[in-house]
C-alpha cells in the first residue's frame, strides 16, 4: 500500500545532541513538507521541498534542517540550536502544481527533550 | 500572507445531532483550495473534505458538508448525524491554486477540538 512513513514514533534527545526525524513515501510525490504541531499552535511549516535537491525555508526554519537526494526521502534533523524542540513533527507529501492538491500525512514523531 | 482562522478552539455536539465548525481565511487570491482535516487521538491526518475556490457548489462527503462563501471568505464545516468517532480536532487549510515555482504548502488553522456525548 502507498503511504508516508515516519520513524520513530517516538524520539529522546539529550540537550546538545543532533536529531533525525525519517520521512520516506512510495506514492511518487513531488512535494514533501515537514510540520511541526504545538498545543494550541495548529501546524506551522519547517521546510518543504518541490523537488529532489532543492527545498525552501518554511516559517519556522531556525534550528533545523532538510535534505532531499531522493525523491521518497526527505530526512529533518533538529540540532542543538532549536532551543524549544519538544512537539510533535508531522511529514506530508503532495502532487505538484496543476495536479490534486490534497496533501498526505505521516503518523507523525514525537520528539522529547530529556 | 495567507492566514487561517478557526475562532472555535473547542466544540460539543451529541450523538446523531448536527454541529457546524467556522473557520475564516484572508487571502488577495482568487483561484485556491480549502480543505478540512481530521486528527482523532491516534493523531493520523485524515483529510476531510475539500473544496475548489472556483466552484460554487458546496463540497459534500457523506455526512460532511461545507458551507463555503467566497466574497465573504468563510469555509464552514457541517457534521450531520454526528457519530462517536468524529470525535477529533478538525483542522481547516488554505493552499494557493498555480504556486509554480514557489510554495504550495497548506496554512492551517489552529484547530477546534470537537466532542462528542453520547
Amino acid at each position: 500500500d502507498g503511504g508516508i512513513t515516519q520513524s520513530p514514533k517516538y524520539l529522546f534527545r539529550k540537550e546538545g545532541q543532533n536529531v533525525t526525524l525519517s520521512c520516506e513515501q512510495n506514492l511518487n510525490h513531488d512535494a514533501m513538507y515537514w510540520y511541526r504541531q504545538d498545543p494550541g499552535q495548529g501546524l506551522r511549516l519547517i521546510y518543504y521541498s518541490q523537488i529532489v535537491n532543492d527545498f525552501q525555508k518554511g516559517d519556522i526554519a531556525e534550528g533545523y534542517s532538510v535534505s532531499r537526494e531522493k525523491k521518497e526521502s526527505f530526512p529533518l534533523t533538529v540540532t542543538s540550536a532549536q532551543k524549544n524542540p519538544t512537539a510533535f513533527y508531522l511529514c506530508a507529501s503532495s502532487w505538484g502544481p496543476g495536479q490534486r492538491t490534497e496533501a498526505f500525512f505521516g503518523q507523525g514523531t514525537r520528539l522529547t527533550v530529556v | 500572507a495567507q492566514t487561517v482562522t478557526q475562532s472555535q478552539p473547542e466544540m460539543s455536539v451529541q450523538e446523531a445531532e448536527t454541529v457546524t465548525l467556522s473557520c475564516t481565511y484572508d487571502t488577495s487570491e482568487s483561484d485556491y483550495y480549502l480543505f478540512w482535516y481530521k486528527q482523532p487521538p491516534s493523531r493520523q491526518m485524515i483529510l476531510v473534505i475539500r473544496q475548489e475556490a472556483y466552484k460554487q457548489q458546496n463540497a459534500t462527503e457523506n455526512r460532511f458538508s461545507v458551507n463555503f462563501q467566497k466574497a465573504a471568505k468563510s469555509f464552514s464545516l457541517k457534521i450531520s448525524d454526528s457519530q462517536l468517532g468524529d470525535a477529533a480536532m478538525y483542522f481547516c487549510a488554505y493552499r494557493r491554486q498555480n504556486y509554480g515555482g514557489s510554495q504550495g504548502n497548506l496554512i492551517f488553522g489552529k484547530g477546534t477540538k470537537l466532542s462528542v456525548k453520547p
